[in-house]
């Protein structure tokens, strides 16, 4: 069955530390990757999208990403963290050839990340 | 543009009862897809719809049902309450199924708790 493994399930950092938060998902297939947030009290909001092309790609709030297609990967980097990233980081595939007719997201179980001042 | 809405925002059932919950999407938005979200089994695809039509299903019982109208305002309804149906329900939005910038639009989410 397809799944996402999020490595990290409690991440405390920090201000101004680097942050990588690993995402490994399983489907031997063409995929389309996400980084979503859900900051405390607010809705999942999408970081940053991976659909094709450049596999190194830049989402909100100076946060990046890089899809490796051999490891079946999806990590999420900031170089420095700040109090406001506190947050519930969730990683998603949506399986299927390009432009497939679904939308189903599979989600990771999400990392907490706790940025201390 | 108005997001995502969900109404009702809190619900409190009581086991073998029945609920509906409504999610209005971002207008012109036609594919609407729904999820559990707990703390045990974070989120879960439950189905989707576009243009009435359920397009996908996730694994949960039949007792979970939905559906679309015409103006792509979609329902789900729980049937017979159980105690482990008490979870955050996410209603997303985009505007088709297909293409590169299709982008899913969460809303603020039912919570639903089953006594």
């Amino acid at each position: 069955a397809q799944s996402v493994s999020q490595h990290n399930h409690h991440v405390i950092l920090s201000e101004a530390a680097s942050l990588e938060l690993g995402c490994n998902y399983s489907y031997g297939g063409t995929v389309n990757l996400f980084w979503y947030v859900q900051y405390p009290g607010q809705h999942l909001q999408l970081l940053l999208k991976y659909f094709s092309g450049d596999p190194l790609v830049k989402g909100i709030k100076g946060f990046e990403a890089e899809f490796i297609k051999s490891k079946f990967s999806f990590n999420l980097r900031k170089p420095s963290v700040q109090w406001s990233d506190t947050a519930e980081y969730f990683c998603a595939v949506k399986p299927g050839i390009y432009g497939g007719a679904t939308n189903k997201l599979i989600f990771g179980t999400g990392t907490l990340l706790a940025v201390q001042p | 543009k108005a997001g995502v809405t969900q109404t009702p925002r809190y619900l409190i059932k009581t086991r073998g009862q029945q609920v509906t919950l409504s999610c209005s999407p971002i207008s012109g938005h036609r594919s609407v897809s729904w999820y559990q979200q707990t703390p045990g089994q974070g989120l879960q695809f439950l189905f989707e719809y576009f243009s009435e039509t359920q397009r996908n299903k996730g694994n949960f019982p039949g007792r979970f049902s939905g559906r679309q109208f015409s103006n792509s305002r979609s329902e789900m309804n729980v049937s017979t309450l159980e105690l482990g149906d008490s979870a955050l329900y996410l209603c997303a939005s985009s505007p088709y199924t297909r293409g590169r910038d299709n982008e899913q639009f969460f809303g603020p989410g039912t919570r639903l708790t089953v006594l």
